[in-house]
C-alpha cells in the first residue's frame, strides 16, 4: 500500500526564517502531489499540486515545492516565514488511475514572531 | 460561493447513539469522499462516491455507512458509535474524474470546515 511520511511533525521557527517541510512517498509509479494546508480551526486549502513538467512548482503565499522522482520526495519550501503561516500542512498522494488521496500526518509549523 | 458545506460542525453523543453528518456540495461534483483527521496520522480516507449510487470503501470504513442518493448530499451514517470515533471529520468533494492521470483540473479537493465529534 502507498504511504506518504512526513517526517517534521512539529517545527517552530522565527519570522524571516527559511523553510523545508520533508514529504515521501512510496509509490514508485505515475503520481500527483499535493499540499494542503491548514490554518487553526479552518478547513484543509490547497497549497499547491503538482501534475506534469517543471519539476518546481510554485503555490500561493510564496511557497513552493520541488519533485524529486529519483528521491520520491515532493519538499515544501519558503524563503522567509511569517506569523501567518502558522498552520499545519499536508502533504498528499494520488496514485494516478486510484480514487483516492493518500495524506501524510502533518507538520505543525509554529512561526514566532 | 463555492463550497462544501457539513453539519453539525460540533457534535458530543453517547456510545450507540445512531448519528448521521451531512455534507452537501454546490460545485455539481460527481466525486465525493470522507476522511477521519487524527493527531499523529493525517487524514485517512473512510468513504467515497464516484457517483450517484456508486460508494466504495477507503482505508478505514469500519463503523461507517455511506449514501449517494443525490449528486450534492453524501451524509456519513455512525449507525453505533464507539469512543474510537472520536474524531474530526472531513467532507470533500472534485469534479469529474479524480484519479484519472491527465485530468489536471479533477484532482483537487475541495474540503468542508469539518464536524469534530465526541462519542462518550
Amino acid at each position: 500500500a502507498q504511504s506518504v511520511s512526513q517526517h517534521n511533525h512539529h517545527v517552530i521557527l522565527s519570522e524571516a526564517a527559511s523553510l523545508e517541510l520533508g514529504c515521501n512517498y512510496s509509490y514508485g509509479g505515475t503520481v500527483n502531489l499535493f499540499w494542503y494546508v491548514q490554518y487553526p480551526g479552518q478547513h484543509l486549502q490547497l497549497l499547491l499540486k503538482y501534475f506534469s513538467g517543471d519539476p518546481l512548482v510554485k503555490g500561493i503565499k510564496g511557497f513552493e515545492a520541488e519533485f524529486i522522482k529519483s528521491k520520491f520526495s515532493f519538499n515544501l519550501r519558503k524563503p522567509s516565514v511569517q506569523w501567518s503561516d502558522t498552520a499545519e500542512y499536508f502533504c498528499a498522494v494520488n496514485q494516478a488511475g486510484r480514487r483516492a488521496l493518500t495524506f501524510g500526518s502533518g507538520t505543525r509549523l509554529q512561526v514566532q514572531p | 460561493e463555492a463550497q462544501v458545506t457539513q453539519n453539525p460542525r460540533y457534535l458530543i453523543t453517547v456510545t450507540g447513539k445512531k448519528l448521521t453528518v451531512t455534507c452537501s456540495q454546490n460545485m455539481n461534483h460527481e466525486y465525493m469522499s470522507w476522511y477521519r483527521q487524527d493527531p499523529g496520522l493525517g487524514l485517512r480516507q473512510i468513504y467515497y462516491s464516484m457517483n450517484v449510487e456508486v460508494t466504495d470503501k477507503g482505508d478505514v470504513p469500519e463503523g461507517y455507512k455511506v449514501s449517494r442518493k443525490e449528486k450534492r448530499n453524501f451524509p456519513l451514517i455512525l449507525e453505533s458509535p464507539s469512543p474510537n470515533q472520536t474524531s474530526l471529520y472531513f467532507c470533500a468533494s472534485s469534479s469529474t474524474a479524480f484519479g484519472q492521470q491527465g485530468r489536471s483540473g479533477a484532482n483537487v479537493l475541495t474540503f468542508g470546515a469539518g464536524s469534530r465529534l465526541t462519542v462518550l
